[in-house]
């Protein structure tokens, strides 16, 4: 079953204790990001990768980390988290899809989020 | 920064009736315009989307419409049903080689009243 799957589902933990959280996608997809759900905010892309060891930044990087080492695993790193970061993230993979006229359209596809508290 | 801008943030109408909800954006090079419906602690889902090429799509009960020129996008849900009551959200991206970068709208809670 093609799907993106992330680890844990649940966390709390305390400021400035590391933490990892995985995603994983078996659909062969190139493109992952991740993403923050904050009440009234709507989504907020953090990092993005477009392949294997090519990362950038999205709108609100300040705090984490991200490395895709591997092309179906794309993890986010909270080295120092802050009760700011308390949310809801999503971790989300895309398909390139060809069209007739050659433009591509990125499809994604999401996980099933990990809710973060930061005490 | 770029920014999309969406409204109503709810929205409640009777079964069967129609609905709409707006979005505008900031960035003219935008060229990628998904609509994701979220139901109660589960995730996003894409149920349409459209390119910057095209003014209208539509597909069954769910048609997208995109003014370039306005910066404007919208989704109408026609004939509603209780199962369409969800949080929709719009987003805005620059599909292009380099780059995947996703602005979403702040969300729409859709009320759809037996």
């Amino acid at each position: 079953e093609a799907q993106v799957t992330q680890n844990p589902r649940y966390l709390i933990t305390v400021t400035g204790k590391k933490l990892t959280v995985t995603c994983s996608q078996n659909m062969n997809h190139e493109y992952m990001s991740w993403y923050r759900q904050d009440p009234g905010l709507g989504l907020r892309q953090i990092y993005y990768s477009m392949n294997v060891e090519v990362t950038d930044k999205g709108d609100v990087p300040e705090g984490y980390k991200v490395s895709r080492k591997e092309k179906r695993n794309f993890p986010l790193i909270l080295e120092s988290p802050s009760p700011n970061q308390t949310s809801l993230y999503f971790c989300a993979s895309s398909s390139i899809v060809w069209t007739l006229n050659r433009e591509s359209l990125y499809e994604q596809y999401f996980g099933p989020g990990t809710r973060l508290t930061v005490t | 920064g770029e920014n999309v801008e969406q409204h109503p943030s709810t929205l409640s109408v009777q079964e069967g009736d129609s609905a709409v909800i707006k979005c505008t954006y900031s960035d003219s090079a935008s060229n990628y315009f998904p609509w994701y419906k979220q139901e109660l602690g589960k995730r996003p889902q894409l149920i349409i989307d459209i390119r910057s090429n095209v003014g209208e799509k539509k597909d069954q009960r769910i048609a997208v419409t995109l003014n370039k020129t306005a910066k404007h996008f919208s989704l109408h849900i026609t004939e509603t049903q209780p199962e369409d009551s969800a949080v929709y959200f719009c987003a805005a991206s620059i599909q292009m080689i380099g780059t995947y970068k996703y602005i979403f709208g702040t969300g729409t809670r859709l009320k759809v009243l037996a």
